[in-house]
């Protein structure tokens, strides 16, 4: 059972638009949820990440949307580079619990220049 | 410099062998974790540990095993009874405790039965 459900799988994106990746989830229980990129045959590195007390979080082109009634959550990439062209995961975890984070499926994100 | 490291970074193994992959971090952290990345399926978490000398399973635990003996390290044993190990293998850290919930992620290592 999926805890966390991303959309879509994979992403295509000129350079320059804007990159749109979303996440749902069930357990109300969850109070952190990062995103983090992924570059082929690397470990994933912490992106950016939002606790359900806000519903922005933005730092330099990357934003998070968060819709607590909802339960979900979106990445935004704005002025999407080339550079940016890597997977994409969604996560959430309680952070009273283990720490464990429950991970989305993942969104290949390719920029075209 | 601190971070995770994990070894080695491709793995060959044949059928019905017992093979470990090494992670060690220097960051301090608590909390160690396993996980298993396949196509198209994200992470899946196989093992974590809070302390050492402690352990606990995690969502698909079934023909691997751990120890932790030392904060530093946390090493991953992939069994026979693993039914399809190919797979590329993530070892995670992070301080545990509330409000400290990053986790942070070492290399991989690729693993390939022949």
């Amino acid at each position: 059972q999926q805890q966390v459900k991303q959309s879509p799988q994979s992403l295509i994106v000129q350079k320059g638009g804007i990159s749109i990746i979303n996440c749902a989830y069930e357990n109300t229980a969850f109070d952190y949820f990062p995103w983090y990129q992924q570059f082929p045959g690397k470990g994933p590195a912490l992106l950016i990440a939002i606790r359900p007390d806000v519903s922005e979080k933005k730092e330099g082109r990357f934003t998070i949307s968060f819709n607590k009634s909802a339960k979900q959550f979106s990445l935004h990439i704005m002025d999407s580079q080339p550079g940016d062209s890597a997977t994409y995961f969604c996560a959430a975890s309680i952070a009273s619990g283990a720490n464990n984070l429950f991970f989305g499926t993942g969104t290949r994100l390719t920029v075209i220049p | 410099d601190g971070g995770i490291t994990q070894s080695p970074k491709y793995l060959f193994r044949k059928e019905g062998q017992n093979v470990t992959l090494s992670c060690e971090q220097n960051l301090n952290h608590d909390a160690m974790y396993w996980y298993r990345q396949d196509p198209g399926q994200g992470l899946r978490l196989i093992y974590y540990s809070q302390i050492v000398n402690d352990f606990q399973k995690g969502d698909i635990a079934e023909g691997y095993s751990v120890s932790r003996e030392k904060k530093e390290s946390f090493p991953l044993t992939v069994t026979s009874a693993q039914k399809n190990p190919t797979a590329f293998y993530l070892c995670a850290s992070s301080m545990f405790g509330p409000s400290t919930d990053t986790q942070y992620f070492g290399p991989g290592t690729r693993l390939t039965v022949l």
